[in-house]
C-alpha cells in the first residue's frame, strides 16, 4: 500500500461532458503528478502540483485542468471529453525538493471510459 | 510522447529462470528509475540508479545504467510466479521541473 488513494475506481461519462478525479496524498507529501495511461502503454505525465502551485505540465490542452488543496489533496477536471480521453488516470505523490530522487508512489488509478 | 523503448515488449520465462529488460531514453538524465504495474493498476516503484551510478543490487533485482548509450537494463534473477507484471522504466530528465518520463513497458509472464 502506497498510501495514496484515488476516487472514483470506475467512472462511465459520454461525449462531451465534464469528469472530476480526486487524489489523497501519501502522508507528509507536498507534490502531486497526474498521469493518462491509455491501454497498452506507458503513463504520459499530465500536470504536476507542488504546494497548491503547477509545477510543470505535459502536452495535454487546456481542457485537462487541476487543483492542489491545502491538505495537498488533489483534483484532475476533464471538460468537454472526447473518446480518446478512456483511459486509466493515475495519480502520483511525492516529497517535493528531496535532493533530486523524484520517487513517486502512485495510487491505483481511476479507470474512465468515454461512450 | 513516451521517452522511449522498453525491449522487448513481452517477455514469457518460466519459474527460476531470469529475466533481462531493457530501456532506451533519449535526453540527459537526473536519474533513472524501474517501476511495476499488476494489471492495469497503480505503479509501484522498485529502484532507481542516478546518472553517475553504473549498476546497483536491491533484492534480486539488478540495474545497469549506460548513460553513453542512453539505456538501462532490469534483471530479475530466479523469477517467481509473483513477479508476473508489466515493468517499466521512468526517466527524471535535467530541467523538467521533477517529471517522470515512462517508457512503453514490458510484460512479463512467469510460468510454473
Amino acid at each position: 500500500e502506497t498510501g495514496v488513494t484515488q476516487s472514483p475506481t470506475h467512472l462511465i461519462k459520454t461525449r462531451g461532458q465534464q469528469v472530476t478525479l480526486r487524489c489523497s496524498s501519501q502522508s507528509g507529501h507536498n507534490t502531486v503528478s497526474w498521469y493518462q495511461q491509455a491501454l497498452g502503454q506507458g503513463p504520459q505525465f499530465i500536470f504536476q502540483y507542488y504546494r497548491e502551485e503547477e509545477n510543470g505540465r505535459g502536452n495535454f490542452p487546456p481542457r485537462f485542468s487541476g487543483l492542489q488543496f491545502p491538505n495537498y489533496s488533489s483534483e484532475l477536471n476533464v471538460n468537454a471529453l472526447e473518446l480518446d480521453d478512456s483511459a486509466l488516470y493515475l495519480c502520483a505523490s511525492s516529497l517535493g525538493g528531496s535532493g533530486g530522487k523524484n520517487i513517486q508512489y502512485f495510487g491505483a488509478g481511476t479507470r474512465l471510459s468515454v461512450l | 510522447s513516451q521517452q522511449g523503448e522498453e525491449d522487448p515488449q513481452a517477455l514469457s520465462i518460466q519459474e527460476g529462470e531470469n529475466a533481462t529488460m531493457n530501456c532506451s531514453y533519449k535526453t540527459s538524465i537526473n536519474n533513472l528509475q524501474w517501476y511495476r504495474q499488476n494489471s492495469g493498476r497503480g505503479l509501484v516503484h522498485l529502484i532507481l540508479i542516478r546518472s553517475n551510478e553504473r549498476e546497483k543490487h536491491s533484492g534480486r533485482l539488478r540495474v545497469t545504467l549506460d548513460t553513453s548509450k542512453k539505456s538501462s537494463s532490469l534483471l530479475i534473477t530466479a523469477s517467481r510466479a509473483a513477479d508476473t507484471a508489466s515493468y517499466f522504466c521512468a526517466t527524471d530528465a535535467r530541467g523538467t521541473a521533477s517529471k517522470l518520463t515512462f517508457g512503453t513497458g514490458t510484460r512479463l509472464q512467469v510460468t510454473l
